[in-house]
């Protein structure tokens, strides 16, 4: 079945700092790629997308570009904020079935310091 | 565009005893997910509603689970008998289904804790 895997966290870094969090899957089908946030004490949020191979989703600074050959979505940011602490996962949705579920990654967990 | 509403936010039940979730999609949503997820872990896809269809239902949802979306607006999920492994956040999320992809919107959950 489609699976997602994420790096492990927590991940602190220092406000300004570069920021990638690694993101692979396995799927049958061909899937849209997602990532997801939720800050402390909030629901889940879309931060962005793609949708085929080759796609940069982008938002807010993060970006993530689609890569079939190695199976890849990983988030990066150019320089994080303290405002972007909180929990990242990497999802997949399998249109082929028709259903749209969503198939998501473990979490990581980013913390910045000042 | 109020967002997807759920109810209660938190509930703390006895295990044994029957638990209902109510959830609110984005009005003109027609699909409805409801998801878990435990401690650490990523969301887990339970049922999802097309309409008042229930198209699809997870393995994990046991016997012991029901969901029900009856006038294809709000959806509710119910879980009889309690076990202290049921102890979860429980997901609700709405998206409208119209060609392409069809992007998911999460309310704030329901968190669930069996004593």
């Amino acid at each position: 079945g489609d699976s997602v895997t994420q790096m492990e966290g927590p991940v602190t870094l220092s406000e300004e700092a570069f920021l990638t969090i690694n993101c692979t899957y396995t799927a049958t089908g061909y899937p849209s790629l997602f990532w997801y946030v939720q800050y402390p004490g909030e629901g889940l949020q879309l931060l962005l997308k793609a949708t085929k191979a080759d796609d940069k989703g982008s938002n807010k600074g993060f970006e993530a570009t689609y890569r079939k050959e190695t199976t890849s979505f990983h988030l990066e940011k150019g320089s994080v904020q303290v405002s972007d602490s909180a929990v990242y996962f990497c999802a997949l949705s399998d249109i082929t079935g028709g259903g749209n579920k969503l198939t998501f990654g473990t979490g990581t967990q980013l913390k910045v310091e000042l | 565009d109020t967002g997807v509403s759920q109810d209660p936010r938190h509930k703390i039940t006895k295990r044994g005893q029957n638990v209902t979730f109510r959830c609110d999609p984005i009005s003109e949503h027609n699909r409805l997910y409801w998801y878990r997820q435990t401690l650490g872990q990523g969301p887990e896809f339970l049922t999802y509603f097309q309409n008042e269809a229930q198209l699809e239902k997870s393995r994990l949802l046991s016997d012991r689970f029901s969901a029900e979306r009856p006038k294809g607006s709000f959806s509710t999920l119910e879980i009889q008998r309690t076990e202290q492994g049921d102890s979860a956040m429980y997901l609700c999320a709405s998206s409208l289904a119209a060609g392409g992809l069809y992007e998911q919107y999460f309310g704030p959950g329901t968190r669930l804790t069996v004593t």
